[in-house]
């Protein structure tokens, strides 16, 4: 089985530009879950999918939104990016509803200029 | 909000050492899960523990979930240089499933 894919893998921006990241998951896996990771704050839970439908929401602004396609990939964007939006971003699929083991990709390191 | 706190944030061992993280959590967990990530790499799902004071081995590696499933440890047995990187635990609410709850993780280094 392929495992989780994102891309782009690293992509640079200028504050005020938006972008979006794309994350496909393991085939079956049906729930997609979004996080930034910067040093020392570990893994911050943005958003989870589950049958095109968001499940749940962390504590970020409005700028992050995503969304979830019917074949279970899924996109992120974030829109008038700050130069704290640097950052790693990972998703992860599970194979129900996100009650089971996570499968990360391997990011997208986003760096705001 | 719930929380799960992870300690030690940083350790560093000489090769040969024993190594434990702990994770304790403010509110019952249903579950906790334990993930490994190599410096520049992705977290890995190492286990999952379910039951109130289970108990797992992966060779080296043993897992605690507390009797009040509250708390999780995670202990290696001398260590290795590839056992370095950050380990994190992550637990699910026992009322409500869906939200899966981290830790900051723990970065082990390992002095050969």
């Amino acid at each position: 089985k392929a495992g989780v894919t994102q891309t782009p893998r690293y992509l640079i921006k200028t504050r005020g530009q938006q972008v979006t990241l794309s994350c496909s998951p393991i085939s079956g896996h049906r729930s997609v879950s979004w996080y930034q990771q910067t040093p020392g704050q570990g893994l911050q839970f943005l958003f989870e999918y589950f049958s095109e439908t968001q499940r749940n929401k962390g504590n970020f602004p409005g700028r992050f939104s995503g969304r979830q396609f019917s074949n279970s990939r899924s996109e992120m964007n974030v829109s008038t990016l700050e130069l704290g939006d640097s950052a790693l971003y990972l998703c992860a699929s599970s194979s129900i509803g996100g009650t089971y083991e996570q499968y990360f990709g391997p990011g997208t390191r986003l760096t705001v200029t | 909000g719930q929380q799960v706190m992870q300690i030690p944030q940083y350790q560093h061992v000489q090769e040969g050492e024993d190594f434990t993280t702990y994770c304790n959590s403010s509110t019952t967990l249903s579950n906790i899960q334990w993930y490994k990530q190599r410096p520049g790499g992705h977290p890995v799902f190492l286990i999952q523990l379910v039951k109130s004071g289970e108990v797992k081995k992966q060779k080296r590696l043993t897992f605690q979930f507390g009797e009040a499933k509250k708390n999780s440890s995670l202990h290696i047995t001398a260590t290795q240089t590839t056992d370095v990187g950050t380990y994190f635990c992550a637990g699910y609410n026992a009322g409500n499933n869906r939200k899966l709850i981290w830790g900051l993780g723990t970065s082990l280094a390992v002095n050969p």
